[in-house]
């Protein structure tokens, strides 16, 4: 079982809609991280969460330790959004080591 | 801006041999760290590295790799014997603190 499971894998959605990305985990964690990956392959990231929410243009994460769940969200959403967004952890107990998801890819649309 | 670089793109070599992935952190920063990525599977943390030595390491890091700062601004990491399935894209990436990390463009390694 992954420790990092997210939702959707895949999501199409139209140029303006408002989008939604979720990713829960099933170990105790220091921080989350949010990452954009390209369709050429480079890794961009977004954010670190240790708790609530953060704002970056039009882009929100959020993350409720308790319930060990994080969204990213992405408003008026635009063809250049268009890659997969990862989520990843740093499980309590480790500095660095990260654990991935599979990530969520999102096409936007026209 | 500053940006982290990796070369080469691209490297194929024989299942056997020795391959060095080289890494050029941004210049401030004091974490490095190696991923790799299989095709179409998910980001794995190989390794990380502060002060000069190993901070962390996965399961995935056996020793037929190793990690090494020769001079200060190159970040390497070495597979002794290359096997099949170490064919994947290795991602450096560099912080200035445990924080927000920057990778670089990333190498694909190819083993034939």
């Amino acid at each position: 079982k992954n420790e990092v499971e997210q939702s959707p894998q895949n999501l199409t959605a139209q140029e303006g809609e408002f989008i939604t990305i979720n990713c829960s985990y099933s170990v105790g964690i220091s921080a989350l991280h949010w990452l954009q990956q390209h369709p050429g392959g480079g890794i961009v990231s977004l954010f670190m969460l240790s708790s609530g929410k953060k704002k970056h243009g039009r882009l929100i994460a959020t993350i409720n330790i308790q319930e060990k769940h994080s969204s990213l969200h992405i408003t008026a959403s635009h063809p250049r959004d268009s890659a997969v967004y990862i989520c990843a952890v740093l499980p309590k107990g480790t500095a660095s080591k990260l654990t991935f998801g599979t990530g969520t890819r999102l096409q936007v649309t026209l | 801006e500053p940006e982290v670089t990796q070369t080469p793109s691209h490297q194929v070599t024989q299942m056997g041999q020795e391959v060095i992935l080289r890494c050029v952190p941004i210049s401030n920063h004091l974490y490095f760290y190696w991923y790799r990525q299989i095709l179409g599977q998910k980001v794995e943390f190989l390794v990380s590295f502060y002060n000069n030595e190993i901070s962390e390491k996965s399961e995935i890091f056996d020793d037929q790799f190793s990690v090494e700062r020769p001079d200060g601004s190159n970040f390497t990491l070495k597979i002794r014997s290359t096997k099949l399935e170490d064919s994947a894209m290795y991602f450096c990436a560099s912080s200035i603190d445990v924080t927000e990390q920057f990778f670089g463009p990333g190498t694909r390694l190819t083993v034939l």
